[in-house]
């Protein structure tokens, strides 16, 4: 059964730091999603990406992440400098299509920020 | 989108149906009902979904009622496994879902 990937499994890393973490979404999804869940409390919401552009991007989205699709395998998330509070997991997903589509989540990068 | 309520949690035994209420009274018509799990800190696992039908798949069945306002997940024969938050999500098809606290459910040997 298809599924979505994500690389790495944990990321430890210094304040300040820029990290991107990976995520492989199941092949013929089109529409890509990132969601944080900070331990202890509920998912939330970053970003949705489709076609090469962010659909809608919450208020945690600041400038200090970003989204691209480098290829036509990867969708990455990546934060440019990061701080304490970044610390978390996050989940990418994916759906076919957005009339409809379920979301399918990966298995979360657990993000360490020291 | 739409907000739901749970009970926070709820315990089941093993072997057992395992009912699980959804209250969405503000819920649109273009809307859907989403079902995840998450099991420790895996990412949340996808369950079931429907608009105004009931919906039974190998997982579990989805009991919407008449007016959409409520529903309930049916885990049919609820093992071990099955101890999870399970979380209720109304959204339109492609939007963001946005996750409350979920139901914490225990199984119970």
């Amino acid at each position: 059964e298809p599924e979505v990937t994500q690389t790495p499994s944990h990321q430890v890393t210094q304040m300040g730091q820029e990290v991107i973490l990976r995520c492989v979404p199941i092949s013929n999804h089109l529409y890509f999603y990132w969601y944080r869940q900070i331990l202890g409390q509920k998912v939330e919401f970053l970003v949705s990406f489709y076609n090469n552009e962010i659909s809608e991007k919450s208020e945690i989205f600041d400038d200090q992440f970003s989204v691209e699709r480098p290829d036509g395998s990867n969708f990455t998330l990546k934060i440019r400098s990061t701080k304490l509070e970044d610390s978390a997991m996050y989940f990418c997903a994916s759906s076919e299509s957005a009339t409809g589509g379920t979301q399918y989540f990966g298995p979360g990068t657990r993000l360490l920020v020291l | 989108d739409a907000k739901t309520t749970q009970p926070p949690s709820m315990d089941c035994a093993e072997g057992r149906a395992a009912n699980l209420p959804c209250n969405h009274s503000t819920i649109s018509g273009n809307e859907y009902v989403y079902w995840y799990r998450q099991i420790h800190s895996q990412g949340p696992q996808y369950i079931i979904h429907g608009l105004k039908n009931n919906e039974t798949n190998e997982m579990a069945s989805l009991i919407i009622t008449e007016d959409r306002k409520s529903s309930t997940l049916i885990l049919p024969h609820a093992t071990l496994r099955d101890t999870a938050v399970y979380y209720c999500i109304v959204a339109a098809a492609g939007n963001k879902l946005t996750f409350g606290g979920g139901t914490r459910v225990l199984v119970k040997p």
